[in-house]
């Protein structure tokens, strides 16, 4: 596997407070990616990065940013959170072929109260 | 866009028998990708079995297996002799990509039971 690892694999948190995600991967992958997964819509793209300093927008961006100063790291934070962002949040990676399936982390299971 | 549908919100399976998975997608591409995912309870997402679009024939990984109809936008799971430890969500998913960058839309997801 990709050798990914998310960290922290659980958190609760209170609105308004800051929060950030951290992806870390062993395999030297280019692109990397963060979803999350809510019942009833499966997994949306929030952003991803192409390399490192390199980000775009997916889908569901609102109230995300992400940074990625490491081929090996990327942080998902949310600035200030909302319970609408409570959620299982996935990252993958794919070592930047197109034609690979991505490789996931372990999710980590974020609740704002 | 692309849509992925799985219509099937739950199915059960009495274990060692066969079940199938429906998965329904809409595109306007011919160059794509298929794939089916697999979530334990554990929360890790595994790959299942992939399809290119380009290829007729359809993939096929130990017990699990796919009908791929490309005309008529179709990739259902087909799982054989089914065991415990098959009891997850599975997800279908559509990849399109743009060079390097992959877009992927995934279905909503099929809760499986296996029943022993």
């Amino acid at each position: 596997d990709a050798g990914i690892t998310q960290s922290p694999r659980h958190k609760v948190t209170e609105t308004g407070t800051p929060v950030t995600l951290r992806c870390h991967q062993t395999e030297n992958h280019r692109y990397m990616y963060w979803y999350r997964q809510d019942p009833g819509h499966g997994l949306r793209l929030i952003h991803y990065s192409y390399g490192v300093k390199d980000t775009d927008k997916g889908e569901v961006s609102d109230g995300y940013s992400v940074s990625r100063s490491k081929t090996e790291d990327f942080l998902l934070t949310l600035e200030s959170a909302t319970s609408s962002q409570t959620s299982v949040y996935f990252c993958a990676t794919e070592e930047g072929s197109g034609n690979q399936p991505q490789h996931f982390g372990d999710g980590t299971r974020l609740s704002i109260l | 866009a692309q849509t992925v549908t799985q219509s099937q919100p739950e199915m059960s399976v009495q274990e060692a028998e066969t079940v199938t998975l429906s998965c329904t997608y809409d595109t306007s591409e011919n160059n794509y990708y298929l794939f089916w995912y697999k979530q334990p309870p554990s929360r890790q997402m595994i790959l299942v079995i992939r399809q290119e679009a380009y290829k007729q024939q359809n993939a096929t990984e130990n017990r699990f297996s796919v009908n791929f109809q490309k005309a008529a936008k179709s990739f259902s799971l087909k799982i054989s002799d089914s065991q415990l430890g098959d009891t997850a969500m599975y997800f279908c998913a559509f990849m399109k990509p743009f060079g390097g960058y992959q877009k992927v839309t995934f279905g909503i997801g099929t809760k499986l039971q296996v029943i022993p």
